[in-house]
């Protein structure tokens, strides 16, 4: 069955403090990684694909990064304006379901 | 939101009720799909469609139904509401079946 697992749950940083956050999946055959930035009361916001093992994406503070069963999202000094839900899905390369994980919620403090 | 709006944004009814969610876009995307979202879970699908009139169902459609006559619509109808059914409900559209973005939600509560 497919699965996404994300840790930790609730994650609490200094301002500047780097941290990761990590998504475990079991999927037959991926097609597609997602990580998503959610805040409180608004949709999921889109940040990263990521397809095969090895290929990393990097915007601002965040790096996405891709192993054959999980993958890492690094924030590197991270602040405040960071703080918010980040959710990982998975999609299989048959049918078009996504898979998403219960969400990792970070907060930086300043 | 890329384009995507969701009416109501927040709804409070009465269990055994019909009630319509409506996602609209603006972005002529071909996939449009809703989910639910419930603390403990995960953004699970409901429904979706991969063209006007054609639909499938996700992996929590029991007591959902849907339907999409225009490329830019795509409506969610629960026939008979339950207290199950209070959730925050997203739509989220897609050009390929691969990145999906989301629209703002639907806060639906039945009592």
């Amino acid at each position: 069955e497919d699965q996404v697992t994300q840790s930790p749950e609730a994650l609490r940083l200094q301002e500047g403090e780097s941290s990761s956050l990590n998504c475990s999946y079991t999927v037959s055959g991926l097609r597609g990684l997602f990580w998503y930035r959610q805040d409180p009361g608004k949709g999921p916001e889109f940040l990263f694909t990521l397809y095969s093992a090895g290929e990393e994406k990097e915007k601002e503070r965040l790096k996405a990064t891709l192993t054959k069963k999980e993958s890492f999202l690094h924030i590197t000094a991270p602040k405040p304006e960071d703080s918010a839900t980040y959710l990982c899905a998975v999609q299989a390369r048959t049918g078009n379901q996504f898979y998403f994980g219960t969400g990792t919620s970070l907060t930086v403090i300043p | 939101d890329a384009g995507i709006t969701q009416s109501p944004r927040h709804k409070v009814t009465e269990t055994g009720t019909p009630v319509t969610l409506r996602c609209h876009q603006t972005e002529n995307h071909r996939y449009m799909y809703w989910y639910r979202q419930d603390p403990g879970h995960g953004l699970r699908l409901i429904h979706y469609s991969y063209g006007v009139k054609d639909t499938d169902k996700g992996e929590v459609s029991d007591g959902y139904s849907v339907s999409r006559s225009k490329t830019e619509d795509f409506l969610l109808t629960l026939e008979s509401a339950t207290s199950s059914q209070t959730s925050v409900y997203f739509c989220a559209i897609s050009e390929t079946p691969d990145t999906q973005y989301f629209g703002p939600g639907t806060r639906l509560t039945v009592l």
